[in-house]
């Protein structure tokens, strides 16, 4: 299957400060991306969707100037978690579709100080 | 999306087929049925898809009633790796086309799949 390159797996910042996680898709064109945030013991929660080229659009709830969504080419999306607090502390997952199915990234666990 | 409805949890020994079930009674006829599985501290993984005709692929098994109302994940011989907790989603495909979709990718709770020794 198509692979989906996430980075970093993990990071750990102090409260206050910004972060940048990477989502790439290696061998095909992802035209939509999909970033979650998962909960220990929760589901997958959709925070927002990313079409190239364009603004995301973001699930009710989510802050968009707090978790920035850049998807600038048909590889590439980022997400930026702003001004992180504890409270922002999560496993975020990004997933890339191609036609019939959508791959997901391994995840990015955040830990915020 | 329609909503799907999959028990918390299963249990299944190591080597026999575990059958995961999934409702789907509101599916429209242009929604697929997609399963995914995500172990623990991973990203889902892609397990397969079907519109009403039973598929089978190196993975699993899904079944499709007739009515498209509910369905079948089976894994035939489960191992300790199929541990894990498994996602019934049915939506439409992606359109993709240049420009994206505004389509949602949305998860349920899923059934956590526990295979003994």
């Amino acid at each position: 299957g198509a692979v989906v390159s996430q980075h970093p797996s993990w990071v750990i910042c102090k409260s206050g400060t910004s972060v940048k996680i990477e989502c790439r898709s290696l061998d095909f064109q992802a035209t939509t991306m999909f970033w979650y945030r998962q909960f220990p013991k929760q589901s997958l929660m959709l925070m927002a969707t990313s079409n190239e080229g364009s603004k995301a659009t973001y699930e009710q709830g989510v802050e968009k100037d707090k978790f920035l969504i850049n998807h600038a080419s048909l590889t590439l999306s980022t997400l930026t978690v702003t001004s992180a607090h504890p409270e922002d502390s999560s496993f975020y997952i990004c997933s890339a579709a191609q036609n019939t199915e959508a791959f997901f990234g391994q995840g990015t666990r955040l830990t915020v100080v | 999306d329609a909503k799907t409805t999959q028990p918390p949890s299963m249990d299944c020994a190591e080597g026999r087929a575990a059958n995961l079930p999934c409702n789907h009674s509101t599916i429209s006829g242009n929604e697929y049925v997609y399963w995914y599985r995500q172990i623990h501290s991973q990203g889902p993984q892609y397990i397969i898809h079907g519109l009403k005709n039973n598929e089978t692929n190196e993975m699993a098994s899904l079944i499709i009633t007739e009515d498209r109302k509910s369905s079948t994940l089976i894994l035939p011989h489960a191992t300790l790796r199929d541990t894990a907790v498994y996602y019934c989603i049915v939506r439409v495909l992606f359109s993709g086309s240049s420009g994206g979709s505004n389509y949602k990718l949305t998860f349920g709770k899923g059934t956590l799949l526990t295979v003994n020794p």
